[in-house]
């Protein structure tokens, strides 16, 4: 099986600086990887993903750095925005088409 | 945005009546899930489709069946609803089984009283 964890359950950052989110998965067989953000009411929106063959990938204002070795991903922001205030999850893949999720991170961008 | 559609969007019913959940897709993806999310427990997979007809059991699938008679529909029935299963529910689809993102739907809130 797999189990997912991020290391805090809530982050606070200033306007304009960068945000990083924490994840860490259990099992070292797992092979995809995926960011998503969840604002209120609505479902979890993609962000960014990244497969094991890779290390860091980025996206617009987004990177995703993954290291296997201590089966830790990040999340990092730049340049935080009040758009970015929402619950963002890493979600994992194990070997089949279900997901594993993580309990998210929510992010509050102080003005 | 990917094209999916939960409908209602939200419900309030009693408990032991049945209950159906849509979720329909014009993306013409081959793949489709049910998931249930709740405080403390994150998101959690219902169900899922592989394609018209074949579906298969997440890991809190007691209470719950599906169908999927067309690829772009994919219901989610309550045969007899229960406190427990007061919840919101996301469908979501995505177009490989594997190294593919899944995308999600709103949401449906789901209320037995």
């Amino acid at each position: 099986g797999e189990s997912v964890g991020l290391h805090l359950p809530t982050l606070s950052v200033q306007e304009g600086d960068n945000s990083i989110i924490n994840c860490a998965y259990s099992n070292s067989a797992s092979d995809y990887f995926i960011w998503y953000k969840q604002e209120s009411g609505k479902g979890p929106q993609f962000i960014i993903d990244i497969r094991s063959n890779m290390d860091k990938r980025q996206g617009q204002r987004v990177t995703v750095l993954l290291n296997k070795t201590v089966k830790h991903l990040s999340l990092q922001i730049a340049a935080t925005q009040p758009g970015d205030s929402a619950v963002y999850f890493c979600a994992v893949f194990l070997n089949d088409y279900k997901l594993s999720f993580g309990a998210g991170t929510t992010v509050t961008v102080r003005a | 945005d990917a094209g999916i559609t939960q409908s209602p969007r939200h419900k309030v019913t009693e408990t032991g009546t049945p209950v159906t959940l849509r979720c329909h897709q014009t993306e013409n993806h081959r793949y489709m899930y049910w998931y249930r999310q709740d405080p403390g427990h994150g998101l959690r997979l219902i169900h899922y489709s592989y394609g018209v007809k074949d579906t298969d059991k997440g890991e809190v699938s007691d209470g719950y069946s599906v169908s999927r008679s067309k690829t772009e529909d994919f219901l989610l029935t309550l045969e007899s609803a229960t406190s427990s299963q007061t919840s919101v529910y996301f469908c979501a689809i995505s177009a490989g089984s594997r190294n593919q993102p899944q995308h999600f739907g709103d949401g449906t809130r789901l209320s037995i009283l």
